[in-house]
């Protein structure tokens, strides 16, 4: 059965450039389109973008200047980089499979400060 | 962007009650509508998809239907596990939008 796992920094100063990473385990990246979501009190669930396992990406128009997602299929993982954060961006950060979200991660906890 | 909206925000209700949420979308969706359910400090769970799709695994107690794009989203008898916060989903255009949720807790 897939699992999947975020990691990444918790603490993050403002103006920096945050870094996640999403391993896949139990199942190949392949053949899946896969999501980054975000989750913060204020703004409910966010979709911040997607990627198929080829590497064709779309992203939320809001995000669009900031963000990128990418995939890394020998290591079976997808990545999430968003720059120049705010304290806007302090969120739990999930990744989950195909357009219908089916599998997600545990989420990982993301906090903008100086 | 696509708008969702679901009503209401928050309800009360006892174990065994049958409990409804809607949701509605400001333009059409295709029906790629997903519902979902959170607990507290847990990601969210996929329930139903395609509106009416039971998630494998999923009691059947869970059910969805359309109208147009006003989404229904039905628990037929509430169990105890089942309080939590649940929202919709649309995935037909980008970018994907998710409700502002409804909070089902014990009255």
């Amino acid at each position: 059965q897939v699992q999947l796992q975020e990691s990444g920094p918790g603490l993050v100063k403002p103006s920096e450039t945050l870094s996640l990473t999403c391993a896949v385990s139990g199942g190949s990246i392949n053949s899946y389109y896969w999501s980054w979501i975000r989750q913060s009190p204020g703004k409910g669930l966010e979709w911040i973008g997607h990627i198929y396992f080829t590497g064709t990406t779309e992203y939320n128009p809001s995000l669009k200047s900031r963000v990128i997602i990418s995939v890394d299929r020998s290591k079976n993982q997808l990545s999430l980089r968003l720059t120049s954060l705010t304290s806007a961006d302090t969120a739990v950060y999930y990744c989950a499979r195909q357009q219908q979200l089916d599998v997600w991660g545990p989420g990982t906890t993301v906090t903008v400060s100086s | 962007d696509i708008q969702m909206t679901q009503s209401p925000s928050s309800l009360s209700a006892s174990v065994g009650d049958r409990v409804t949420i809607t949701c509605q979308a400001s333009q059409g969706i295709n029906n790629y509508l997903n519902w979902f359910q959170q607990k507290p400090g847990k990601a969210p769970k996929l329930l139903i998809y395609d509106v009416s799709n039971l998630e494998t695994g999923v009691p059947s107690r869970f059910s969805g239907s359309v109208s147009g794009t006003h989404f229904t989203f039905t628990i037929s008898s509430l169990q105890p596990e089942d309080f939590a916060t649940y929202y919709c989903q649309q995935y037909d255009t980008v970018p994907f939008t998710f409700g502002p949720g409804t909070t089902v807790d014990i009255k």
